[in-house]
């Protein structure tokens, strides 16, 4: 069964500490894994996509590498607005697209 | 502004009356899709299109309906027959009927069902 997993669930930053977010998952055939931002009662703003293990992409201080199991959104030096929710999505074989529940990140100044 | 939008933003509705909420894009995609989001549970897929005049059911269909009548617009019908209709919807769309594109979403319409 294709699943996606995201951890944590929540994380507490303070302004310029560097983290990690997680995405890991199981498809039959990854044809594309894709990083989104959240805002709260807001529609999902796309980031990255990453197609093949290896790959990595960076936008100002967001950076999200690939690998065959899982998927990283590294943060570096956070500021308070990049407060949301980071949702990660996997395409595998066919058309439709599979959410992780997502990462709810505070950054606190 | 290309982009999609989604109205109305709050829809409020009583039992056992049908509702549609509208979903229009000026992107050029061929395929569009509805999800549903409640909170602590990842986003689900109620239908999808690739083409005009062409829709499949996703993982969570039964109560919903759609057409799909123009390329730009992907109405969805929230049914009386949806035992939780109250929940946060979104619409998006992706260039590409095979290809592997990333989907962008709309603004979301909150739903709310007394």
């Amino acid at each position: 069964e294709d699943q996606v997993t995201q951890s944590p669930e929540a994380l507490r930053l303070q302004e310029g500490e560097s983290s990690s977010l997680n995405c890991s998952y199981t498809v039959s055939g990854l044809r594309g894994l894709f990083w989104y931002r959240q805002d709260p009662g807001k529609g999902p703003e796309f980031l990255f996509t990453l197609y093949s293990a290896g790959e990595e992409k960076e936008k100002e201080r967001l950076k999200a590498t690939l690998t065959k199991k899982e998927s990283f959104l590294h943060i570096t030096a956070p500021k308070p607005e990049d407060s949301a929710t980071y949702l990660c999505a996997v395409r595998p074989t066919g058309n439709q697209f599979y959410f992780g529940t997502g990462t709810s990140l505070t950054v606190i100044p | 502004d290309g982009g999609i939008t989604q109205s109305p933003k709050y829809l409020f509705r009583k039992e056992g009356q049908n509702v549609t909420l509208s979903c229009e894009q000026n992107l050029n995609h061929d395929a569009m899709y509805w999800y549903r989001q409640d909170p602590g549970q990842g986003l689900r897929l109620i239908y999808y299109s690739q083409i005009v005049n062409d829709f499949q059911k996703g993982d969570i269909a039964e109560g919903y309906s759609v057409s799909r009548e123009k390329k730009e617009s992907f109405p969805l019908t929230v049914t009386s027959a949806q035992k939780n209709p109250t929940a946060f919807y979104l619409c998006a769309s992706s260039p590409h009927r095979q290809g592997i594109y990333e989907q962008y979403f709309g603004p979301g319409t909150r739903l709310t069902v007394t």
